[in-house]
């Protein structure tokens, strides 16, 4: 079954210092990855996503990830981050897995603290 | 360039109450979705629609029914409220199922 996991739920960070978020994930085809994030009280804008071709993404706002195949991750990274970037972070894998319903998977999330 | 918009943005239920939560995009999306999401669950898919007057199930469709009359509408209804129906819900939309999603700023909704 096509699954998702976000091992860490919570991380807190000093500004200015370097991020990763993990992502790992069970698909059977090739899987289509996305990274979304969520301030609080709104909805979830899409960061980053990798369908094909090179396995370094580059998104919005300073992050990016790298699609492993070998190791069934799709790790989000940020080298400098903001205050700004305190939120939720969600990972999804979406793609034309036999027995899909054609939608996306969410992990749990990560919650990102930023600490002056 | 309005999006995706859902309206209410709250609300409060009683028990057994019926209502709708309303959702509309002006981006000519074929694909739209309603998800819920609760504390450390992550969204879960209630249903879908690749087009007006194509609805299927997602993954928690139990006490929710949905309709799609136009390509710019998609509302959820619940008929009988219950706790556990107690969310954040959250409407999207996509141009096709290559799954790049769209989201509102979502309805946090409180059965009592």
């Amino acid at each position: 079954a096509q699954s998702v996991t976000q091992p860490d739920i919570h991380i807190t960070v000093s500004e200015g210092a370097s991020l990763e978020l993990r992502c790992n994930y069970s698909y059977g085809a090739t899987p289509y990855l996305f990274w979304y994030v969520q301030s609080p009280g709104q909805g979830l804008q899409l960061l980053l996503k990798y369908f094909s071709g090179d396995t370094l993404v580059q998104g919005i706002k300073g992050f990016e990830a790298e699609f492993k195949r070998s190791q069934s991750s799709f790790n989000l990274r940020k080298p400098s981050v903001h205050w700004s970037d305190a939120a939720e972070y969600f990972c999804a894998v979406g793609g034309r897995d036999l027995g899909s319903q054609g939608n996306l998977i969410f992990g749990k999330g990560t919650k990102l603290s930023v600490k002056p | 360039n309005a999006g995706v918009t859902q309206t209410p943005k709250f609300r409060i239920l009683k028990i057994g109450q019926s209502m709708t939560l309303q959702c509309t995009q002006d981006m000519n999306h074929n694909y739209m979705y309603w998800y819920r999401q609760d504390p450390g669950m992550g969204l879960k898919l209630i249903y879908y629609s690749v087009g007006a007057g194509i609805t299927d199930k997602g993954e928690v469709p139990n006490g929710y029914n949905v309709s799609r009359s136009t390509t710019e509408d998609f509302p959820l209804r619940l008929e009988l409220a219950a706790p556990s129906q107690t969310s954040v819900y959250f409407c999207a939309s996509s141009y096709t199922d290559n799954y790049e999603q769209y989201f509102g700023p979502g309805t946090r909704l409180t059965v009592t």
